[in-house]
């Protein structure tokens, strides 16, 4: 059974304090892993998909990395309006396209 | 970017009623549908998959004759909380996908609230 482990629950950060956060998971072989960001009451927002071990994205402050077991979504100088919930997401071969989530980390940046 | 509709955004109604949430993709035919839920602080878990014109594929665990499931159209799916309760009160999220295995791309959201 696939499964996502996301660290740590919750982040609080200052406006320009950069930092990571993880994303590890297990899959008996990996199609895909999708990070989205989710503002409170609304639907995911989707943000990369990474296919294999070495690649990496960016998209203005965010920067998302990915091994053979965790991903990283590493966030440089952000700043209030990136505060969020994070998902991370792994779609196995054959899966039909199901993901399967983590529970997100909640993302706080204080101005 | 893909676009996905879905309505109400909110709704609340009294135990034993049944309630309807709809799902379009505006913008692109959506080969495959699925149906999330997602309680306070918790995963999205995924319910069912729905495919045009054929029966929703539910996942285990999910009452399939509660939640009722219609993919009439390429660009349309609605779920049905039939004699919905108070524990079916949850956010529930629509998706869509364009193509085979490609990333989805999620409705709003509904906040289902059973009195």
């Amino acid at each position: 059974e696939d499964q996502v482990t996301q660290s740590p629950e919750a982040l609080r950060l200052q406006e320009g304090e950069s930092s990571s956060l993880n994303c590890s998971y297990t899959v008996s072989g990996l199609r895909g892993l999708f990070w989205y960001r989710q503002d409170p009451g609304k639907g995911p927002e989707f943000l990369f998909t990474l296919y294999s071990a070495g690649e990496e994205k960016e998209k203005e402050r965010l920067k998302a990395t990915l091994t053979k077991k965790e991903s990283f979504l590493h966030i440089t100088a952000p700043k209030p309006e990136d505060s969020a919930t994070y998902l991370c997401a792994v779609q196995s071969t054959g899966a039909n396209s199901k993901l399967t989530f983590g529970k997100g980390i909640t993302l706080s940046v204080r101005p | 970017g893909a676009v996905v509709s879905q309505h109400p955004s909110r709704v609340i109604c009294k135990s034993g009623t049944s309630v309807k949430i709809e799902c379009r993709s505006l913008d692109f035919q959506a080969t495959t549908m699925f149906w999330y839920r997602q309680f306070p602080k918790q995963s999205l878990m995924l319910m069912a998959t729905s495919n045009e014109g054929s029966k929703a594929t539910y996942e285990q665990g999910v009452e399939k004759d509660k939640f009722l499931i219609n993919h009439a159209s390429l660009t349309l799916s609605t779920l049905t909380v039939t004699s919905a309760h108070p524990e079916d009160s949850s956010f529930y999220i629509c998706s869509a996908t364009r193509a085979y295995n490609e990333k989805l791309f999620f409705g709003s959201g509904t906040q289902l609230s059973v009195l």
